[in-house]
């Protein structure tokens, strides 16, 4: 049992290049979430899914796209890589909503920087 | 929307002793969840302990427990007999019907 996981683990994208992020998890689990960290601050929503084919946008959608085409598996797409998209994205899954406290489990996260 | 607020960016504390990291959040809610997470140098996140917004009683898992003050929207977390695998960066969080929010982070250290 794997939990989440995420590849790649380091990235570094020139400006403009476009680039998925994987995310799998093994639990079964409905929700899954992708979040990003920048330096110094928490965990930012960007978007999530309640379930193959039903994704919703966070609080930072903005320059991302995903899709969910399989319970286990939630890419990430940035189109057009931007320096404001360097961070740390970390992928996440629960059983169910987040929004009824619901525990999230986390994969080891991506570093992505864009020069 | 709602905000997480974490005053202490570092704290440190010697192995053994008792460490409290201190959280507020400001909501209009009346139900709401409120989580500790801890992210050690590896960065993998993991869940601490959770509080029910409508349970007055203080959550508490081993070693860790909160204070959850309701009226003061007030959500600190104890760490007992601290283990220098405590290290880690502590994150509160919330979550209700609309919204989930993190606060920026407390990095502990426990020294030997």
């Amino acid at each position: 049992n794997a939990g989440v996981t995420q590849t790649p683990k380091f990235r570094i994208l020139k400006i403009g290049q476009s680039m998925t992020l994987q995310c799998t998890q093994d639990m079964n689990h409905n929700y899954m979430y992708w979040y990003r960290q920048d330096p110094g601050m928490g965990l930012k929503l960007i978007y999530y899914s309640v379930g193959a084919g039903i994704t919703d946008k966070g609080e930072v959608p903005n320059g991302y796209n995903v899709s969910r085409s399989t319970t286990e598996d939630f890419p990430l797409r940035l189109e057009l890589a931007a320096p404001s998209q360097t961070s740390v994205y970390f992928c996440a899954s629960s059983f169910t909503a987040y929004k009824k406290g619901e525990t999230q489990y986390f994969g080891p996260g991506t570093r992505l920087l864009v020069l | 929307a709602q905000t997480v607020t974490q005053s202490q960016p570092e704290m440190s504390v010697q192995e053994a002793e008792t460490v409290t990291l201190s959280c507020t959040y400001d909501t209009s809610e009346s139900n709401y969840y409120l989580f500790w997470y801890k992210q050690p140098p590896s960065r993998q996140m993991i869940l601490v302990i959770r509080q029910e917004a409508y349970k007055q009683q203080n959550a508490t898992e081993n070693r860790f427990s909160v204070n959850f003050q309701k009226a003061a929207k007030s959500f600190s977390l104890k760490i007992s007999d601290s283990q220098l695998g405590d290290t880690a960066m502590y994150f509160c969080a919330f979550t209700n019907n609309n919204d989930m929010r993190f606060g920026a982070g407390t990095r502990l250290t426990v020294k030997p």
